[in-house]
């Protein structure tokens, strides 16, 4: 069966700093990944989708980016975070030509 | 522009009673729904489905209504438990095998024991 991991589960960090969020997927061979933001109170934003390694779409002008490595890996990175980048950042993955999109545990940043 | 929009935010319910959590869209172009759940600090898991061609999905406690010319949708659950308590989302995609979706902003079910 499938599993989707990511960590780490929560990470505080000051403005300013730069950021790492790893999403690894098991059981299954290139899929589509995506990252989606959840900020306070809001619905589910999403960031990046990647469709194969090194491929990725950005959906908003941020202040973050993603890299795909690796076919089942997929890295959501920021050289200098921001106040608004807080929010609960979740991964996904979908294959097989279905819309059912996977979600992994999230991840909760805060930045102060 | 919100193409998927929930516009209850919250929701209560009486134990054993029906729940409808309601869902509207914009985009003529959708043709495939989703229905999330998702509890605090953990990721949404994937609930029922409907494509367009139909106008009803069942599964167990959980139906999906969809009419497309009122672009709306709805989730009934029956009989409610305090286990559904939870926000739910519904999704929107444009195309089967593009697989992204658009995502409203969520409905908070508090089922009342």
């Amino acid at each position: 069966s499938q599993t989707i991991h990511q960590w780490p589960a929560t990470l505080v960090q000051p403005v300013g700093s730069p950021l790492s969020l790893e999403c690894t997927v098991e059981g299954t061979s290139n899929p589509n990944l995506y990252w989606y933001r959840q900020a306070a109170g809001r619905g589910l934003q999403l960031l990046f989708y990647s469709v194969g390694i090194g491929q990725i779409s950005s959906e908003v002008p941020q202040n973050l980016s993603a890299s795909r490595p690796q076919d089942r890996q997929f890295i959501l990175s920021s050289k200098k975070l921001l106040l608004s980048d807080s929010g609960f950042y979740l991964c996904a993955w979908s294959g097989g030509g279905y819309n059912e999109q996977f979600f992994g545990p999230g991840t909760r940043l805060t930045v102060l | 522009d919100q193409q998927v929009k929930q516009n209850s935010p919250s929701l209560s319910v009486q134990e054993g009673r029906i729940s409808i959590l309601n869902c509207d869209y914009t985009n003529s172009m959708f043709d495939y729904f989703l229905w999330y759940k998702k509890y605090p600090a953990e990721g949404p898991t994937f609930l029922i489905s409907i494509s367009s061609i139909k106008d009803k999905n069942e599964d167990g406690r959980f139906t999906v209504f969809l009419n497309k010319s009122a672009k709306h949708l709805s989730l009934h659950i029956v009989p409610s438990q305090p286990g559904d308590s939870a926000v739910y989302f519904c999704a929107a995609s444009a195309d089967i095998g593009n697989e992204k979706l658009t995502f409203g902003t969520g409905t908070r079910l508090t089922i009342i024991p």
